[in-house]
């Protein structure tokens, strides 16, 4: 089956411009993830959704992020007035289960750009 | 707070020799712990993970990893490396009751000839 896709794949914005970030998880998959990677760094969260439920934002930067996944299953992540320290690979990640243990499936990513 | 450390930002090998990824973490409980690789323009697969039980677990493409209590370390392992495992190797820590992995910045393996 397919796995977690995430659209588009690189994306070059100009400061100040919003962006919108696509993810697909993988069918029947609960829990949902955003993870940002800097340069040269690991993941790090920003979110994470059950079902259209979002428990945890407590990783997001500032209030020009949002998440929304309202039916449960693709996932939004979008940044408004967008800042160069928001160039970083956006990950998603998707799992079956609920708990810690569970393992997370990731996307290949979408490198944001922001000139 | 939790935290994982990757003391080796990079490594080089030659190819058919052994490996050892080093990986410290930081966490009151016992932790779920794993291995992700990730090539070039890809995302993060999972090698292995540790939960409980046996501390030395076998994972995907050869790849194993010892859990040690005492030293908090979670070291991964690989006999005899292949020109294909060059990539980034992340170590994570997870936690049961909490959903979100906390990553390591990651150790760059490159693979000589």
């Amino acid at each position: 089956g397919a796995g977690v896709s995430q659209s588009p794949r690189y994306k070059v914005a100009k400061r100040g411009q919003d962006v919108a970030l696509r993810c697909d998880p993988i069918s029947g998959h609960v829990s949902l993830f955003w993870y940002q990677q800097a340069l040269g760094q690991g993941p790090e969260f920003l979110t994470y959704f059950q079902n259209e439920a979002q428990l945890d934002k407590s990783g997001l930067p500032s209030d020009r992020f949002f998440a929304e996944r309202p039916e449960g299953s693709v996932s939004t992540l979008k940044i408004q007035r967008t800042q160069q320290e928001d160039s970083a690979v956006y990950l998603c990640a998707s799992s079956l289960g609920l708990s810690g243990g569970t393992e997370q499936y990731f996307g290949p990513g979408t490198r944001l750009t922001v000139t | 707070a939790q935290s994982v450390t990757q003391p080796d930002i990079h490594i080089t090998v030659s190819e058919g020799a052994s490996l050892e990824l080093r990986c410290n973490y930081s966490y009151g409980a016992t932790p779920y712990l794993f291995w992700y690789v990730q090539s070039p323009g890809q995302g993060l697969q999972l090698l292995l993970k540790y939960f409980s039980g046996d501390t030395l677990v076998q994972g995907i493409k050869g790849f194993e990893a010892e859990f040690k209590r005492s030293q908090s370390s979670f070291n991964l392992r690989k006999p005899s490396v292949h020109w294909s495992d060059a990539a980034e190797y992340f170590c994570a820590v997870g936690a049961m009751g909490s959903y979100k992995l906390i990553f390591g910045s990651g150790t760059r393996l490159l693979v000589r000839p």
